[in-house]
């Protein structure tokens, strides 16, 4: 098993379909992350679960709606997304979450709306 | 504000050294590091720097300077394989991690 896995790794939406992402990590770290990779920009925090609680939403439209139900899973439902919303979506996880410590990333799902 | 700033793209060629360079400008400091991203694959840890000086670790290093806000990465015998965007994120005060947009370094023959 890999570390940290993401699922589907590409997928195509339109702007009225409800989508989740799915991931998953194998270390037994407590802290989970989405990030959004657009090109040429920097990656932009959106999400932050610590032993499954929220710890951190980055103003991330309500469109994003992140459910974590355990400290390996941790999916992120999409729901009348918009064009620009088209970007990679990564999944990380840690041990602990004061950005410290090396972040394992997934390969990312990449995202598109039509 | 908060900024990290990164070549948006270098080109070397295979066996040489290249040097990328970052510098940030963030609210406090805790700590600097690189990450390497294959086209299509998750980004990769490669160091993480909090005291100034080299950290070397085989074929790479990492330089960092925290009075003149300013990090490099060396990558020394280069090859086809390091071809790769490097990331560049800085820990602020508050723990925050804050991005630069990358490096994209294409290797040529």
């Amino acid at each position: 098993e890999t570390g940290v896995t993401q699922t589907p790794r590409h997928l195509v939406m339109g702007m009225t379909n409800k989508k989740s992402l799915k991931c998953e990590q194998h270390l037994g770290h407590n802290a989970m992350y989405w990030y959004k990779q657009s090109a040429k920009k920097p990656l932009e925090l959106m999400f932050v679960y610590n032993f499954k609680e929220q710890t951190e939403n980055n103003s991330v439209p309500s469109r994003f709606s992140p459910e974590c139900p355990n400290s390996s899973h941790l999916f992120l439902h999409l729901h009348t997304l918009q064009p620009e919303d088209s970007a990679l979506y990564l999944c990380a996880s840690s041990q602990g979450d004061t950005n410290t410590g090396e972040l394992f990333f997934g390969e990312g799902s990449r995202l598109t709306v039509l | 504000g908060q900024n990290i700033d990164q070549p948006t793209e270098m080109t070397a060629t295979e066996g040489a050294i290249v040097q990328i360079n970052c510098t940030y400008q963030t609210s406090g400091f805790n700590g600097l590091f690189w990450y390497q991203q294959h086209a299509g694959e998750a980004p990769t840890f490669l160091s993480y720097n909090v005291l100034d000086g080299l950290e070397e670790k085989g074929r790479f290093s990492s330089f960092l300077s925290r009075s003149k806000g300013y990090s490099y990465l060396l990558l020394k015998e280069l090859q086809m394989k390091d071809s790769a965007s490097y990331l560049c994120a800085v820990t602020d005060s508050n723990y925050q991690l804050i991005w630069g947009a990358g490096t994209k370094l294409i290797i040529k023959p």
